[in-house]
């Protein structure tokens, strides 16, 4: 069974700070990953599809890098925002490519 | 962007009773979703994946008697917990992929069963 993890599970920063948090998933019979931001009330929203190797992706403030051979990603926020607390949702495609599989989510608030 | 529209987005019931739960694309035609659900403090756990026009396909362990699954058309699927028991209360939500790998999802429902 796919694991995907994240960490931490939740965090909270001062505006202006900058943060990043991580995704991990097995390294084999990799496929894609995908971040999302899931604001309170709100549906997960799409941030980055990531599928190869070295991966870099970015979205104004917020980028993400990928590292299939050891399985992980990271998710970064430069100077966060109050609007910017959210859950952060890491998934990847199960094995037969068909579905996403999510990990627990990472947790961010940020205080103005 | 696409949207997909989730109703209701809670629901409280006697045990024992049904509930559908919609989930619409409204501006485009989803041929598969996906329905998941989540627990307190838990991640989103994927339940089923519907197909337009065929059966549904239900991840191991999730009762398929239980949790009917319909996606009679390119836009619509539904989700019905039957003979609802406690510990079926959780968050449903559902999602549609479009234009590529992204998912695009519904706003989520609470049930709550008494």
């Amino acid at each position: 069974i796919l694991n995907v993890e994240q960490s931490p599970q939740s965090l909270h920063v001062q505006e202006g700070d900058s943060t990043n948090f991580t995704c991990s998933f097995p390294s084999s019979n990799f496929y894609a990953l995908h971040w999302y931001r899931w604001e309170t009330a709100k549906s997960p929203e799409a941030l980055f599809v990531m599928t190869l190797n070295g991966d870099e992706k970015k979205k104004g403030r917020i980028s993400a890098t990928l590292n299939t051979k050891e399985g992980y990603s990271y998710l970064y926020i430069k100077g966060s925002q109050p609007e910017d607390s959210a859950t952060y949702l890491c998934a990847c495609l199960n094995q037969a490519g068909t579905a996403l599989i999510f990990g627990k989510g990472t947790t961010l608030s940020v205080s103005s | 962007g696409a949207v997909v529209s989730q109703h209701p987005s809670w629901v409280i019931c006697k045990s024992g009773t049904s509930v559908k739960i919609e989930c619409r694309s409204l501006d485009f035609q989803a041929t598969t979703m996906f329905w998941y659900r989540q627990f307190p403090k838990q991640s989103l756990m994927l339940m089923a994946t519907s197909n337009e026009g065929s059966k549904a396909t239900y991840e191991q362990g999730v009762e398929k008697d239980k949790f009917l699954i319909n996606h009679a058309s390119l836009t619509l699927s539904t989700l019905t917990v039957t003979s609802a028991h406690p510990e079926d209360s959780s968050f449903y939500i559902c999602s549609a992929r479009w234009a590529g790998e992204k998912l695009f999802f519904g706003s989520g429902t609470q049930l709550s069963v008494l």
